[in-house]
């Protein structure tokens, strides 16, 4: 069964602590791993997708890092505005459904000033 | 990216009543997707919207209960029916309306009571 899994569920931070979220997951073939952005009461912001082990996506602090097993998502330096939930979803290459994204529970990051 | 509006924002039901969502896109795509974010848990998906076919539902959703409609290429309704309380949800729709990217509207807040 395809499987995300995102530790840690929740990670405080001082500004400018750098840190990472993991992102592991189990599918039969991968066609795409993502990361989102969600803010309370909005929906999922788009950041990145990797597609196969060795790629790195930047984008300000944020950079995104993919295995065969697992996701990085590096955060460098952040500040409060940094604060949100962050989902790592994958897309399976033996799903029927080839736009179906599976989402892990998301890892909620909270960075005080 | 396609910006999606969704609507409501928010609604507070009764039981035993429906909702209707509305999803509409600044843009023709092919694909409309409907997912689910029970409160503490991930993204699930619902169904997916093609135009001019019935719409697919994954396991666990069927479509006495989330009724899709999809009328043209940039419009998509998801009704929820005979509602209980464990309807309350996060119900987002989503697009793939950039290669590489699926975006996500703003949601809407179901309380059922």
């Amino acid at each position: 069964e395809d499987q995300v899994t995102q530790s840690p569920e929740a990670l405080r931070l001082q500004e400018g602590e750098s840190s990472s979220l993991n992102c592991s997951y189990t599918v039969s073939g991968l066609r795409g791993l993502f990361w989102y952005r969600q803010d309370p009461g909005k929906g999922p912001e788009f950041l990145f997708t990797l597609y196969s082990a060795g790629e790195e996506k930047e984008k300000e602090r944020l950079k995104a890092t993919l295995t065969k097993k697992e996701s990085f998502l590096h955060i460098t330096a952040p500040k409060p505005e940094d604060s949100a939930t962050y989902l790592c979803a994958v897309q399976a290459t033996g799903s029927s459904n080839t736009g179906k994204l599976i989402f892990g529970q998301g890892t909620t990051l909270q960075v005080k000033p | 990216s396609a910006v999606i509006s969704q609507k409501p924002s928010r609604d507070i039901c009764q039981r035993g009543t429906s909702l209707t969502i509305q999803c509409q896109v600044d843009s023709q795509v092919t694909m409309m997707f409907w997912y689910r974010q029970q409160p503490g848990q991930s993204l699930t998906l619902i169904a997916t919207a093609n135009q001019g076919s019935e719409a697919t539902y994954e396991s666990g959703f069927v479509i006495d209960k989330f009724p899709i409609s999809r009328p043209n290429l940039t419009f998509s309704t998801l009704t929820v029916s005979n509602m209980s309380p464990e309807d309350s949800s996060i119900y987002l729709c989503s697009v793939d309306a950039t290669a590489g990217s699926y975006t996500f509207g703003s949601g809407t807040r179901l309380t059922v009571v």
